[in-house]
């Protein structure tokens, strides 16, 4: 298996831009996640989804970011418009969770998210 | 709820020296725990799971943790360090639909 893939690696941007953030997770999965990483702030959990429906999104820091999966083998997440402060890596995560209990997840290579 | 405390933010080793990276959970029920490591610039890598089969848990590279009830403890030890396992390792916690509770990392260097 190829992984939990990820689109782009980097992306510079402008602040004000829309940024959008790819994530194909591994086949079979069926729970997703996306986590910011600073080092500030370390690892912070997002938004994530079971069966491609939100379960938590309180981590999102605020309406300018969206998160959708339409099926099962995809998910975006939306910065509009985008800050300096956004800057950070963004992680796409996937695993075979079920309400009985956590399982491991697997993490994307992440995107290096910079705005200027 | 669960959570994971990681007791050192730092820990130095020299190389071929064994290594010990302490955490404790904080748990009411029989957790799910695991140690991640994060090399500089790369995403994160599972190196082992605890699931209730047995209280020495074998991971790659040479890593294993131990289970402790009495201690609520799931520290990750290795016998000898090599150059290669510097690094941020993150002992985490899980939840139900495997929603996972990171600690603060701790940054493990390895001196020559």
């Amino acid at each position: 298996d190829a992984g939990v893939i990820q689109s782009p690696r980097h992306e510079v941007t402008e602040m004000g831009q829309e940024v959008t953030l790819r994530c194909k997770p591994i086949s079979g999965h069926n729970s997703l996640f996306w986590y910011r990483q600073t080092m500030m702030r370390g690892l912070e959990l997002l938004i994530y989804f079971n069966n491609n429906v939100p379960i938590d999104d309180s981590g999102m820091p605020e309406d300018r970011f969206s998160a959708k999966m339409p099926n099962a083998s995809f998910s975006t997440l939306k910065i509009q418009p985008s800050e300096p402060r956004d800057s950070a890596v963004y992680f796409c995560a996937s695993s075979r969770a079920d309400s009985g209990g956590a399982h491991e997840q697997y993490f994307g290579p992440g995107t290096r998210l910079t705005v200027t | 709820a669960q959570s994971v405390t990681q007791l050192d933010s730092h820990v130095s080793v020299s190389e071929g020296t064994p290594v010990l990276l302490r955490c404790n959970y904080s748990s009411s029920y029989s957790p799910s725990l695991f140690w991640y490591v994060q090399h500089p610039n790369k995403g994160l890598q599972l190196l082992l799971k605890y699931t209730s089969a047995a209280t020495l848990v074998k991971g790659i590279n040479g890593f294993e943790a131990e289970f402790k009830k009495s201690e609520t403890s799931f520290h990750l030890t290795k016998p000898s360090a090599h150059m290669s396992d510097a690094a941020e390792y993150f002992c985490v916690t899980g939840t139900s639909y495997g929603k996972l509770t990171f600690g603060q990392g701790t940054i493990l260097t390895v001196h020559p």
